[in-house]
């Protein structure tokens, strides 16, 4: 089966700081790739696609320069949430698209203090 | 229905009963309903993909049905275990590649 792995799975950080999550594919390329996010009680929510080599499309609400995507390669894509702060606390999870599925990373807890 | 809703919210069944879980969705712009199985601290696992308006398919225990006209899916685990205890997330998209609209899902806990 297609493996996503996703580093870190849980992080503390200050306000202030930047946090980068990873999403690797381990046994799979794929050229788009998508991150959602999860707040308590709520549903995923789409926050960017990302196609490799080409600039993510954020959803509406979503500032592209507080959530940096870095789809650099067909099996890895970095999520940077820069200066991270309380309301940023949330569930982040990766999928990548393998035609008629997706498949997802394992999530990351961020929560900042 | 505008968005991907799903019920019930939780559910607690004893060892050996059957159990089904609701999905109801958009029926305009359809390409696929997604069944995935999320266990805590695993990725969520792909259970079945359904296009077709009738379909039907079956995985073990667990079968699910689709309903593209009226915009409905049914989960069904027949003989419910343990280790079916995950939360069941359905979810659909309006073309391929697309990203997916998830539901809040459905938690289930199965109790010896």
């Amino acid at each position: 089966g297609a493996v996503v792995s996703q580093h870190p799975s849980r992080v503390i950080c200050k306000s202030g700081t930047s946090v980068k999550i990873e999403c690797r594919s381990l046994d799979f390329q794929a050229t788009t790739m998508f991150w959602y996010r999860q707040f308590p009680k709520q549903s995923l929510m789409l926050m960017a696609t990302s196609n490799e080599g080409s600039k993510a499309t954020y959803e509406q609400g979503v500032e592209k320069d507080k959530f940096l995507i870095n789809h650099a390669s067909l099996t890895l894509s970095t999520l940077t949430v820069t200066s991270a702060h309380p309301e940023d606390s949330s569930f982040y999870i990766c999928s990548f698209d393998r035609g008629e599925t997706q498949y997802f990373g394992p999530g990351t807890r961020l929560l900042v203090l | 229905i505008l968005n991907v809703e799903q019920s019930p919210q939780s559910l607690h069944v004893q060892e050996g009963d059957s159990t089904n879980f609701t999905c109801s969705f958009p029926s305009s712009n359809f390409y696929a309903l997604h069944w995935y199985r999320w266990e805590t601290a695993k990725s969520p696992e792909a259970l079945f993909v359904m296009t077709l308006n009738g379909d039907e398919k079956k995985k073990g225990r667990i079968s699910a049905t689709l309903n593209t006209k009226e915009g409905y899916s049914y989960l069904y685990i027949k003989g419910s275990q343990p280790e079916d205890s995950a939360t069941y997330l359905c979810a659909h998209n309006s073309n391929s590649g697309y990203a997916l609209n998830f539901g809040k899902g459905t938690s289930l806990l199965v109790t010896p």
